[in-house]
Order: structure tokens, then C-alpha cells, then sequence
């Protein structure tokens, strides 16, 4: 059962353009929201997370936007560069003793020069 | 200082062959994580271990999937008798303590069984 739901698969931005990242999640118990980065051959790297308590957080050309309502959270980078090509995962976690992390299936972005 | 180092980096056995995987996590760092990626998906969460304890393991897909952290440090994810849909990239994570949300990810090892 796929509990993070995550599009587009793939996304194509030129430089300087606005990537966007969505993401639905399922389960309400659900309390913390991080984005991962992901580089060919590394593991992923936490750019950014939120909690349910606002509904948006900057940390320089990163956004997430949260609606609880909806059950949805989004990435947007701003002015992309090409160095943002990447693969990007949303993640859901609930604390049930540990910081147990359920991801989304990925979304590769490529900048253009 | 060093991340999470992981070893093998690659790993090719033969199908019904044992293999041992290992992962050094950030010193200190209390909290380790198996996750398994497949192809083009997301990491699936394998088994989490708070010092030497195991305190779940629900994510292994089977009995051939064991994983140990006998002294609270190095852990070892063992599989046996291997199968071709074990092939993926086994990923180690370690984490400060249980309350600590970020977790540092290794590079992997990437499992292909022919």
C-alpha cells in the first residue's frame, strides 16, 4: 500500500525556471515532512522538512507549502539552477518510537542550462 | 567528519549465494536503518536498530533478510540463499537518537543477483 504518493515522475525546467514537487499522503497520524535529494550513486541528503503546525517553510530557494486539509505538501525550488538536477523524494513519518520513514516514489528533475 | 560509510560499495553473487553487507554510521549517532531501494523507487523502509537492540524489523521482505548492530555500532545486513528480486540498493542510515528527525544516509550498496 503506497502511503506517500508523489508526481510528477520526471520534470524538465529550464535555468532559472520554478520547480514544483507534489505529494499526497494517506495516513493523518502522519506528523513530520521532509524532502530528500538525490545525486546518481549517493544516498539521499535531507533538504528540508515541516511539521503540521505551518503551513509553509522557506530555507533559501526551497519552499514546502503543507495543507493539512487536503493531506498534501509540495516542493518548489525557485530560480533552478543546473546543479538542482537531482532526484527528489517526499517522506512521511509518524513518531512511534523512532522516526520510522515512508517515502514517496521519486521525481527526477533536469535543469536546463 | 566521516558519514555513514557503507561496504561493499557493489556487490554481484549468484542466485542461492549468502552476502553480507555492512554500514559504519556516524559516530555516536545511536539510531541505525536498513532501507531497500529498487530501481527508479523510493527507499523502503528494512529494520531500525537503537543501540544494539532491534526494535523493528517489519519492513524485511523474508526469514533470508537478518540484520545485527552487536555492539551498537557496525551493522551487518546478511541475506541468504539470494533471489534476483533481492536485487536493489541497500541503503544504511544512522540518526542521532530515536527523537532525532534527520537522518544521514550512506551511499549504499548496490545488490545485483544473476
Amino acid at each position: 500500500q503506497q502511503q506517500v504518493k508523489q508526481s510528477p515522475q520526471s520534470l524538465i525546467v529550464q535555468k532559472g525556471g520554478i520547480s514544483i514537487i507534489n505529494c499526497a499522503y494517506e495516513n493523518t497520524a502522519f506528523d513530520y515532512f521532509p524532502w530528500y535529494q538525490q545525486f546518481p550513486g549517493k544516498g539521499p541528503a535531507l533538504l528540508i522538512a515541516i511539521r503540521p503546525d505551518v503551513s509553509e517553510k522557506k530555507e533559501g530557494r526551497f519552499t514546502i507549502s503543507f495543507n493539512k486539509s487536503a493531506k498534501q505538501f509540495s516542493l518548489h525550488i525557485m530560480d533552478s539552477q543546473p546543479g538542482d538536477s537531482a532526484t527528489y523524494f517526499c517522506a512521511a513519518s509518524s513518531f512511534t518510537g523512532f522516526q520510522k520513514l515512508v517515502f514517496g516514489t521519486g521525481t527526477r528533475l533536469l535543469v536546463s542550462p | 567528519g566521516a558519514g555513514v560509510s557503507q561496504s561493499p560499495r557493489y556487490k554481484v553473487a549468484k542466485r542461492g549465494q549468502d552476502v553480507a553487507l555492512r554500514c559504519d554510521p556516524i559516530s555516536g549517532h545511536v539510531s541505525l536503518f536498513w532501507y531497500q531501494q529498487a530501481l527508479g523507487q523510493g527507499p523502503e523502509f528494512l529494520t531500525y536498530f537503537q543501540n544494539e537492540a532491534q526494535l523493528d524489523k517489519s519492513g524485511l521482505p523474508s526469514d533470508r533478510f537478518f540484520a545485527e548492530r552487536p555492539e551498537g555500532s557496525v551493522s551487518t545486513l546478511k541475506i541468504q540463499r539470494t533471489q534476483q528480486e533481492d536485487s536493489a540498493v541497500y541503503l544504511c542510515a544512522s540518526s542521532l537518537g530515536a527523537e532525532n528527525e534527520k537522518l544521514f544516509f550512506g551511499s549504499g550498496t548496490q545488490l545485483s543477483v544473476l
